[in-house]
């Protein structure tokens, strides 16, 4: 099945400072890459996804990279804020054997200080 | 609408005992999911749905059940807890399955956190 590494476990930056954040999966056939945001005590909620057919998408000040060859992703955030601190979790689905899962890796945990 | 609404919040079991966590979803989604939240294990695929009747194992099914036989409820049932099973169990829905192509957001339950002693 598919297998989803993601670093750095934790990550701390200075407000108006960029993250990033990267993952690798093992499943070539994975076609569907999101990010989830969970704040402190609430459900993850997703924030940005990526397709196999697109390798960059960007959204305000969140943009995901996908390198399809390398079978890594990433999450890079830009003018940070302290609001922006909380745990995110990338994630990889596909087709075949994975049809219907969604494997997470393990998070990383982000902290921005004013 | 009401989303995910996940029940018990709060749960304590004894060793042994049985318990039936409830999830249930007004959104009209196919796809239902059960996950378990670990201190640096992420989110882990316990059971998942495709559509009522319909139930497949996730990474990590051992020592729970699910059924389908609604659109919108979706429950897990521990069958005979133990410590390893101590953890924050989240419900998921969407209205396609990931990596379909359709409309693949999860939506969450607040979570219900499970202590097993």
């Amino acid at each position: 099945g598919e297998n989803v590494e993601q670093h750095p476990s934790t990550l701390s930056v200075q407000e108006g400072d960029s993250a990033v954040i990267k993952c690798t999966y093992s499943d070539s056939a994975s076609n569907y890459f999101p990010w989830y945001k969970q704040e402190l005590g609430k459900r993850p909620q997703l924030i940005i996804d990526i397709r196999s057919n697109v390798g960059e998408k960007k959204d305000q000040r969140i943009a995901v990279t996908l390198n399809k060859t390398a079978k890594h992703f990433s999450l890079h955030i830009t003018e940070t804020q302290p609001e922006d601190s909380a745990v995110y979790f990338c994630a990889a689905s596909g087709g075949g054997t994975s049809y219907g899962k969604l494997t997470f890796g393990q998070g990383t945990i982000l902290t921005v200080h004013p | 609408n009401a989303g995910v609404t996940q029940t018990p919040k709060f749960q304590v079991l004894k060793t042994g005992q049985s318990m039936t966590l409830q999830c249930a979803q007004d959104m009209n989604h196919e796809y239902m999911s059960w996950y378990r939240q670990d201190p640096g294990m992420g989110l882990r695929l316990i059971h998942y749905s495709v559509g009522a009747g319909i139930t497949d194992q996730g990474e990590v099914p051992n020592g729970y059940n699910v059924s389908r036989s609604t659109t919108e409820d979706f429950p897990l049932r521990l069958l005979s807890a133990a410590p390893s099973q101590t953890s924050v169990y989240f419900c998921a829905s969407s209205y396609s399955p990931p990596g379909t192509v359709g409309s693949e957001k999860l939506f969450f339950g607040s979570g219900t956190q499970l202590s097993v002693l």
